[in-house]
């Protein structure tokens, strides 16, 4: 199954860097999200695309900016992040405002803030 | 706000028997849908079931079966003829009809034992 694609799969950067997540969708979605997944923790939501405009983006540090340039595309800027920022970042896309808004998931991508 | 609770944070279970993962949920909103979804090791969030609030027949897909019970706001997920390959986290979630947010449980690592 290759709906949902997320590069990279894994990346690791010092706190001084910047760097991009990148994810695509090819199921004719028309929203996509960001999730955060850390140890221990349940998936938090980070930010929410729908119709190509962020409906949601919950108190997330400013150091994470989105981009969603259409429909099919959506981004993750990375910049300054922390230690605790390490996790895993997870993308997902539905069609809203149909019968089923089931979410469908990428692979993720592993970042390991040093 | 929804809640979801998975009160099983681990399971072993033999192959080929059948296996049950508990989620309850709290909600007042009489419009919402439930959703199952499988995380191997490899990161991805795979999606296996859904239930809406308002389907009168327990949501089946192969060999995954939902067990809907709407006044006691359980939706538990049942797994048949147990495989190795089974063995993964797995999430209960939530969302409301309309919104795009979806509230995650802790997960319930399953592990099936040869």
């Amino acid at each position: 199954e290759t709906g949902v694609t997320q590069t990279p799969r894994h990346l690791v950067m010092g706190m001084t860097n910047k760097k991009s997540l990148k994810c695509e969708q090819h199921l004719g979605h028309n929203a996509m999200y960001w999730y955060k997944q850390s140890a221990k923790k349940p998936l938090e939501l980070m930010f929410v695309y729908s119709l190509e405009e962020r409906v949601e983006n919950n108190s997330v540090p400013s150091r994470f900016s989105p981009e969603c340039p259409n429909s099919s595309h959506l981004f993750l800027h990375l910049h300054t992040l922390q230690p605790e920022d390490s996790a895993l970042y997870l993308c997902a896309s539905s069609q809203v405002r149909s019968s089923s808004e089931t979410q469908y998931f990428g692979p993720g991508t592993r970042l390991l803030v040093l | 706000a929804q809640k979801i609770t998975q009160t099983q944070p681990g399971m072993f279970v033999q192959e080929k028997e059948a296996v049950t993962l508990d989620c309850t949920y709290d909600t007042s909103d009489p419009s919402y849908g439930l959703f199952w979804y499988k995380q191997p090791s490899s990161g991805e969030m795979i999606f296996l079931i859904y239930q809406g609030s308002y389907d009168q027949q327990n949501a089946t897909e192969g060999r995954y079966s939902l067990n809907f019970q709407k006044a006691r706001k359980s939706a538990n997920l049942v797994i048949s003829a147990s495989q190795l390959g089974d063995s993964a986290m797995y999430f209960c979630a939530m969302s409301y009809f309309g919104n795009e947010k979806l509230t995650f449980g802790t997960g319930t690592r399953l592990t099936i034992i040869p």
